[in-house]
Order: C-alpha cells, then sequence, then structure tokens
C-alpha cells in the first residue's frame, strides 16, 4: 500500500498569512507514460464531506480560489493556501489515485491564529 | 448535476451486517466507478473499495474478506455489505464516484453515521 504522510498535523495561521502543507508519498504517484502525478488535495469542513481542491497534484477544481495551489512531483507535494480566509479553516487530505487500495494522508487541521 | 445519497440503518448490533444503500442521480451509474470510504468520528479517511458496473470490484485488503460492494443498475444504485462488525467499524460512510481516467473523488454523498452498538 503507498503510505501518505502529511506535516504538520495542524497549523495556525493568520488571517492573509500562507499556510503550507506536505504530504509524503512511500512510492512515486507519478506515472511515467503520461507525466502525471496521481494526487489530489481534500478540504473538509465541518460535518461536510471533502470536498476535491486540486488534482493531478497541480490542477485547480473549477470553482476553487486561485489562492489554493498544488505542487511537486513524485513523492514529495504541498498545498499552498495564500492569504488565508477565514473560510479555509478545515481539515485538509492528500490522496493517492495512483494504486490500490487508494489512500489518505491523515489530515492537516488550519486555524485560525 | 451529479449527485449521491447513502441510505440505510444507522445502528447495527456487533457481530451483525452493516448494510448501506448509495443512490446516484444525474447520470448514469454504467460508467465510471463507485466507491465507499469512511471515517471514524474525529478521525481520517479510509477507502473502503469500488465497483464497476459490470460488476468488477476491488476492496481494501484491510478489511479482508468482510465486505461486498455490488451494484444495481436498473435503480442507479450500488451497495455495500460489512459483515462481522465491531466498535471498531462505527464511522460516517460516504459514497463517491471516481471517474475512469479522472480517479480522484468527485461528488460525494453527504454520509451517513453507522454506529456499531447492542
Amino acid at each position: 500500500d503507498i503510505v501518505l504522510t502529511q506535516s504538520p498535523d495542524s497549523l495556525a495561521v493568520s488571517l492573509g498569512e500562507r499556510a503550507t502543507i506536505n504530504c509524503k508519498s512511500s512510492q512515486t504517484v507519478l506515472y511515467s507514460s503520461n507525466n502525471k502525478n496521481y494526487l489530489a488535495w481534500y478540504q473538509q469542513k465541518p460535518g461536510q464531506p471533502p470536498k476535491v481542491l486540486i488534482y493531478w497534484a497541480s490542477t485547480r477544481e473549477s470553482g476553487v480560489p486561485d489562492r489554493f495551489s498544488g505542487s511537486g512531483s513524485g513523492t514529495d507535494f504541498t498545498l499552498t493556501i495564500t492569504g488565508l480566509q477565514a473560510e479555509d479553516v478545515a481539515v485538509y487530505y492528500c490522496q493517492q489515485y495512483y494504486s490500490t487500495p487508494r489512500t489518505f494522508g491523515q489530515g492537516t487541521k488550519v486555524e485560525i491564529k | 448535476q451529479v449527485q449521491l445519497q447513502e441510505s440505510g440503518p444507522g445502528l447495527v448490533k456487533p457481530s451483525e451486517t452493516l448494510s448501506l444503500n448509495c443512490t446516484v442521480s444525474g447520470t448514469s451509474i454504467s460508467r465510471d466507478y463507485w466507491s465507499w470510504i469512511r471515517q471514524p468520528p474525529g478521525k481520517g479517511l479510509e477507502w473502503i473499495g469500488y465497483i464497476y458496473y459490470r460488476g468488477t470490484s476491488k476492496h481494501n485488503p484491510s478489511l479482508k474478506s468482510r465486505v461486498t460492494i455490488s451494484v444495481d443498475t436498473s435503480k442507479n444504485q450500488f451497495s455495500l455489505r460489512l459483515t462481522s462488525v465491531t466498535a471498531a467499524d462505527t464511522a460516517i460512510y460516504y459514497c463517491a464516484r471516481e471517474r475512469i481516467g479522472y480517479n480522484w473523488f468527485d461528488p460525494w454523498g453527504q454520509g451517513t453515521l453507522v454506529t456499531v452498538s447492542s
């Protein structure tokens, strides 16, 4: 199984500042034949299901504010929120769809400082 | 737009079988992969498994042979059965779509809490 390890487990950021979440994979999720990273990022707010923010590691889902960005390749990935807003308070998960079983990171809780 | 809705009992006794349905609207279930994912209260996400409309399925080996996922194309619905449940199976159960070639989970159902307790 591919193990995804997120860091940190939680972080508190001031409004308008940057939040950075890392996701490290135990194996590459880069598919060499198409040069795509099979990694997504989700946002989960209390009482709601997760919502996809980023797929292919760096492609923003339609309707997602451009303050959210994804980067990385192979085994190391980052989700960055540039200019944190109050509505961004949530738990964020990375997830690989390179192989089964599909796996998620343990989650990173983002709060306002 | 595509919507998914879970349904089923909210309380199951230990050692019994958990059964849930997911009704899909806005698209035909005869395409794509259809997944079950669960989340114990206050914890992270665990993929249970998926099914393709032709019946091909995969499940998480961590659940051993307790999982069965089936599909009913006439009802545009797929189902989960989890046998021999324990308190550790208490969770919010979500259904979600995984599009072929675009294999992230989108959309998700709202989720249903299943509690295992006598």
